[in-house]
């Protein structure tokens, strides 16, 4: 089984900055999916990016795939304070695998 | 409306217990999950059912036993509880396209 693996593993911005988060995995996948959690709440999926694609825009996200490396990154514009929770990248090869997670918070 | 949603949310029970949570979609999704984040934040695939078919086993104990009586619904049954099953567990469902969508959790704790 592989796992996304992000990094990294906590990120303290002032609002406004720009937030990047990057995730590692090792085998081949369908494709690679960001989530966030917010404390104590459930996961909530972003973005999803196949193998195939470079990358995706979704709002103030931005999520590059970078196959060659096994690699991906999460960046968030414009950062507001509601954006603290945790960010997650899962690896799809057939099942999910999630890594431990990004904490980000944002400070007002 | 809720999409993926778990009872009960909060779990406080002695070890050796059985317990059951229960998992519920209106999504009409065909496939659903349990997963078990520990302490770390680390989340890890348990089972996974399509059409009321097992097709994911992961290693876990036999004490935890999945059951889907139809489509809409995964629940997870955890025979003598011990210790180290405490942690948040969560069910989650998916259409073809593998976006998942997952319940609030579930916050066991085994004391």
């Amino acid at each position: 089984s592989q796992q996304g693996e992000e990094d990294p593993q906590a990120l303290s911005i002032q609002e406004g900055e720009n937030a990047t988060m990057n995730c590692s995995y090792k085998t081949s996948i369908n494709n690679l999916q960001w989530y966030r959690q917010n404390s104590g709440r459930g996961l909530v999926h972003l973005i999803l990016i196949r193998s195939n694609e470079r990358e995706k825009h979704s709002g103030r996200l931005r999520v590059t795939l970078d196959t060659s490396k096994k690699s991906s990154s999460l960046l968030i514009t414009a950062s507001r304070a509601a954006d603290t929770a945790s960010y997650f990248c899962a690896t799809d090869d057939n099942d999910m695998r999630f890594g431990a997670g990004t904490r980000l918070t944002v400070k007002p | 409306d809720t999409a993926v949603s778990q009872t009960p949310k909060y779990l406080v029970t002695q070890m050796g217990n059985d317990k059951s949570i229960k998992c519920e979609q209106n999504l009409g999704h065909d496939t659903m999950y349990w997963y078990k984040q520990d302490s770390k934040k680390f989340l890890k695939i348990m089972f996974s059912y399509n059409n009321k078919e097992l097709i994911i086993n992961e290693t876990v104990p036999n004490r935890f036993s999945p059951k889907s009586p139809d489509k809409a619904h995964l629940n997870l049954h955890i025979n003598s509880l011990e210790l180290g099953d405490s942690a948040v567990y969560f069910c989650a469902s998916s259409s073809r396209v593998n976006e998942q969508f997952f319940g609030p959790g579930t916050r066991l704790t085994v004391l």
